[in-house]
């Protein structure tokens, strides 16, 4: 059934290191992803909305020339955190609808990535 | 005004309790709501859609007034293994999910 596999679950880098997260749709084919980001003891709060074969749509106070979206195919959208800094030090999630046989859609989630940026 | 709002807890209850927890959001046009729960660094986990007429699921019951754009959950018999952080969300269809900050539940023996 619809998985959506996030790539590598924790991440330690130097500071301004450039990281990048995979996130894949095993089973269906996403034409839309969602990033999240959280902060400890904080709700996820959504980055960017990453569309297939076009430009991501991101939230308001979230800077596209630091946090690089590509969606380049309906399975794969990647997030890189450029020149990474301890302030982006957090947990980010994607996400995208997919559905399981016999099932409504719902919203899968990745297993999320918990970066430290030292 | 924050779209999705929760009391953040934390809520510590012996095992057996019944606990409730509220929400209300923002947006008159959210078409969905669920409540999803998350463990410490994890991803979160839908536990329950809410419907307008009320919903069960064994001991749990989600409850969703549109007039006051109001969301609850009760949890009934807790278990030391409901101890976990509740997100209410709510969404448009076929958008993302804005999440509540969280309800924090802690279950005790």
């Amino acid at each position: 059934g619809a998985v959506v596999s996030q790539h590598p679950s924790r991440v330690i880098c130097k500071s301004g290191t450039s990281v990048k997260i995979e996130c894949r749709s095993l089973d269906f084919q996403a034409t839309t992803m969602f990033w999240y980001r959280q902060f400890p003891k904080k709700s996820l709060m959504l980055m960017a909305t990453s569309n297939e074969g076009s430009k991501a749509t991101y939230e308001q106070g979230v800077e596209k020339d630091k946090f690089l979206i590509n969606h380049a195919s309906l399975t794969l959208s990647t997030l890189t955190v450029t020149s990474a800094h301890p302030e982006d030090s957090s947990f980010y999630i994607c996400s995208a609808w997919g559905t399981k046989q016999g099932e409504a859609e719902k919203l899968f989630f990745g297993s999320g990535t918990q970066l430290s940026v030292l | 005004r924050k779209e999705v709002e929760q009391d953040p807890g934390p809520f510590n209850v012996p095992e057996g309790a019944t606990v409730a927890f509220n929400c209300t959001y923002s947006n008159s046009a959210s078409q969905s709501f669920f409540w999803y729960r998350q463990d410490c660094r994890k991803e979160p986990k839908l536990l329950m859609s809410v419907y307008s007429s009320g919903n069960e699921d064994g001991r749990f019951t989600a409850q969703l007034n549109r007039a006051s754009q109001y969301i609850s959950l009760l949890i009934r018999d807790s278990k030391l293994s409901d101890s976990a952080t509740y997100l209410c969300v709510v969404n448009q269809a076929g958008t993302a999910l804005i999440f509540g900050k969280g309800t924090t539940l802690s279950v005790s023996s």
